[in-house]
């Protein structure tokens, strides 16, 4: 079937607002990725959804960051009051196992203004 | 996860094969090195994977040293379509985790 999808591709907002970011793993992957990618930068891992469950948020910067898988499939990244040092890449990866190869998605660009 | 490192930029000439260097210096006995790549304004793509073996697939070959400190990515015929940003990435055969550093942009010149 088809990719990691996200959606939006492009998020343009006013700092202080809320935003979600979608994205649909593979088919049939147990496992999903948040990552958040400045410019310049690598990839930085945010967490790690085994299933519906959260197993690891450690990279989520702080209680403004939020995310959940709640049937186990479609995943949402909540971000609250945004900041300017928001503004990156979000990156979506899905795998069928947790150790097996990741697939990312073509990310979502958040522009907090 | 041990650290890696690799230089920030190289060119390559269309056709000829790109060599790619990662050292891992601290890699441990169970961790493999993956290889990534981006293409620009895309998602990281995976490449190919070894723990102690080279590894070959329809995209690269894969060469890890004997003492496992170092590995090269080999890209035997680029083209311009392979002009990305690679990754060399140590993880444990555990860890969920990717952990990625700057890579090397690789440029393919006609």
């Amino acid at each position: 079937g088809a990719g990691v999808s996200q959606t939006p591709s492009n998020k343009v907002t006013e700092k202080g607002k809320y935003v979600e970011l979608r994205c649909d793993p593979i088919s049939g992957h147990t496992a999903l990725y948040w990552y958040r990618q400045s410019l310049g930068q690598g990839p930085e891992f945010l967490i790690y959804f085994q299933g519906t469950g959260a197993a690891d948020d450690s990279g989520l910067p702080n209680d403004r960051f939020f995310a959940v898988r709640p049937e186990g499939s479609v995943s949402t990244l909540k971000i609250q009051r945004t900041e300017r040092g928001d503004s990156a890449v979000y990156l979506c990866a899905s795998s069928q196992g947790s150790g097996d190869e990741q697939f990312f998605g073509p990310g979502t660009r958040l522009t907090v203004l | 996860d041990a650290k890696t490192t690799q230089p920030p930029s190289m060119d390559c000439a269309e056709g000829r094969a790109a060599n790619l260097p990662c050292n891992h210096s601290t890699i441990s006995g169970n961790e493999y090195v993956y290889w990534y790549r981006q293409i620009h304004s895309q998602g990281p793509q995976y490449i190919i994977h070894g723990l102690k073996n080279n590894e070959t697939n329809e995209m690269a070959s894969l060469i890890i040293t004997e003492d496992r400190k170092s590995s090269t990515l080999i890209l035997p015929h680029a083209t311009l379509r392979d002009t990305a940003v690679y990754y060399c990435i140590v993880r444990g055969g555990s860890n969920y985790k990717l952990t990625f550093g700057k890579g090397t942009l690789l440029t393919v010149n006609p």
